[in-house]
């Protein structure tokens, strides 16, 4: 079964800093999706960034982007120039490319320090 | 806003009891899924619909159950409702198929006293 391990409940960051949240997943798919969700305050589940297995290039959005090591099964999650509305739980996701089910890492709670 | 809508945003009921949630998947998303967020926890996946036929099942409850309709909303019942069912319940969509992305709606906050 799919698992997805995020190994940091909480992290800080100074405001302008960077930060980078990990999360490692366990697959026999060589190809599938990641992907970094933000849940604020408010609750609702927002997409941050997503990755295709197939696509070496990391992906980028703004001022996130992700460090995607296949082999070593990692998509951690950098935020530069962090900003108070950073401040959210971040999810972690992965699905089969051929799949439906999206599986959840536990979350890292991110606090954005003024 | 992700296009997905869920009706109510929040549900007070005893235990015991019944409800109905509701969800509007973004237009033209064949797709959609249901998740549990209970407090301080991560998403668990309930259900998935596909153009009306259910695609695949976690771990959703018997006393659960859902269907989605020929205008492709969706309706998660949960019945007989306990204490330890309070949480937040998520709508997802997306296009269909073997589309990648899911749309989360705002989510229906469930509380059974």
């Amino acid at each position: 079964a799919q698992t997805v391990t995020q190994s940091q409940p909480e992290m800080s960051v100074q405001e302008a800093e960077t930060v980078t949240l990990s999360c490692t997943y366990d697959t026999s798919e060589s190809d599938y999706y990641l992907f970094w969700y933000k849940q604020p305050p408010s609750r609702q589940m927002i997409l941050v960034i997503r990755q295709e297995a197939y696509k070496q290039q990391n992906a980028t959005e703004n001022r996130f982007s992700v460090n995607f090591q296949k082999a070593a099964k990692s998509f951690s999650l950098k935020i530069s120039d962090s900003q108070l509305g950073d401040a959210a739980m971040y999810f972690c996701a992965y699905r089969r490319k051929a799949g439906n089910q999206f599986y959840f890492g536990t979350g890292t709670s991110l606090t954005v320090i003024p | 806003d992700s296009g997905v809508t869920q009706t109510p945003k929040h549900l007070i009921t005893a235990t015991g009891q019944r409800v109905t949630l509701r969800c509007s998947p973004r237009s033209g998303d064949l797709s959609v899924y249901w998740y549990q967020q209970s407090l301080d926890q991560g998403l668990q996946f309930l259900i998935q619909y596909y153009n009306g036929e259910e695609r695949a099942k976690g771990n959703i409850l018997e006393r659960f159950s859902a269907q989605q309709f020929p205008d492709l909303h969706s309706e998660l019942n949960l019945s007989s409702l306990e204490l330890g069912d309070s949480a937040l319940y998520f709508c997802a969509s997306s296009a269909g198929g073997y589309q990648e992305t899911q749309y989360f709606g705002p989510g229906t906050r469930l509380l059974v006293l």
